[in-house]
């Protein structure tokens, strides 16, 4: 009940196209929902969060998705640059600790 | 405004050798975690700290393994009798308010730990 669980494991986009990673969950104490990037040898950083109040939060090129019902929630990056080329994680967590249990990774590859 | 940090970066030890990992949390942050990542997976949990206190160690594999943080800033991950599985990159990460609208995690560059 603790996983979370992550698609695709990799993806090749086009400069400008769209990259869509998705997310799924089982526990539904989970109450915010990060997105991190990581590039090689560096460590997470936070891209983008959501909490379960709201369906959707845009910032610049970054959106993410939350369908509650579904128990699901995805990542979009609008106008993929080859700079975005990195892993990307998604994350859950909840309660006074908010320790994060991250899904298995993302490799996007945004070809010039 | 420095963020988190780790030291050392790389650290390649021996079979059975003890080592210690060290990381500076960002300044006023009162919560500190310690995840471990193997090479192509997704950071796990090992270890929370709220202040000096460890609030929630469920994620240490076994007792080999220990943290401390002693004034509720710097924090080491100290583990006994290394064996080659240990080898991962190890990430600390702060934050200013676990539970709430400052709750988010800022990670540090990592400890690259190698056991031959």
């Amino acid at each position: 009940q603790q996983q979370v669980k992550q698609s695709p494991q990799s993806l090749i986009v086009q400069k400008g196209g769209i990259s869509i990673i998705n997310c799924a969950y089982e526990n539904t104490a989970f109450d915010y929902f990060p997105w991190y990037q990581q590039f090689p040898g560096k460590g997470p950083a936070l891209l983008i969060a959501i909490r379960p109040d709201v369906s959707e939060k845009k910032e610049g090129r970054f959106t993410i998705s939350f369908n509650k019902s579904a128990k699901q929630f995805s990542l979009h990056i609008m106008d993929s640059q080859p700079g975005d080329s990195a892993t990307y994680f998604c994350a859950a967590s909840s309660g006074a600790t908010n320790k994060l249990i991250f899904g298995t990774g993302t490799l996007l590859a945004v070809q010039p | 405004g420095a963020g988190v940090s780790q030291t050392p970066s790389n650290k390649v030890t021996e079979k059975g050798k003890y080592v210690e990992l060290r990381c500076d949390p960002i300044s006023g942050h009162t919560a500190l975690y310690w995840y471990r990542q193997s090479l192509g997976q997704g950071p796990e949990f090992l270890i929370y700290f709220q202040g000096t206190g460890a609030a929630d160690d469920s994620g240490l594999p076994n007792d080999r393994f220990f943290a401390v943080r002693p004034e509720g800033s710097v924090s080491t991950l100290k583990i006994q009798r290394t064996e080659r599985g240990d080898s991962a990159m190890y990430l600390c990460a702060s934050s200013l308010n676990p539970g709430g609208p400052g709750g988010t995690q800022y990670f540090g560059p990592g400890t690259r730990l190698t056991v031959l």
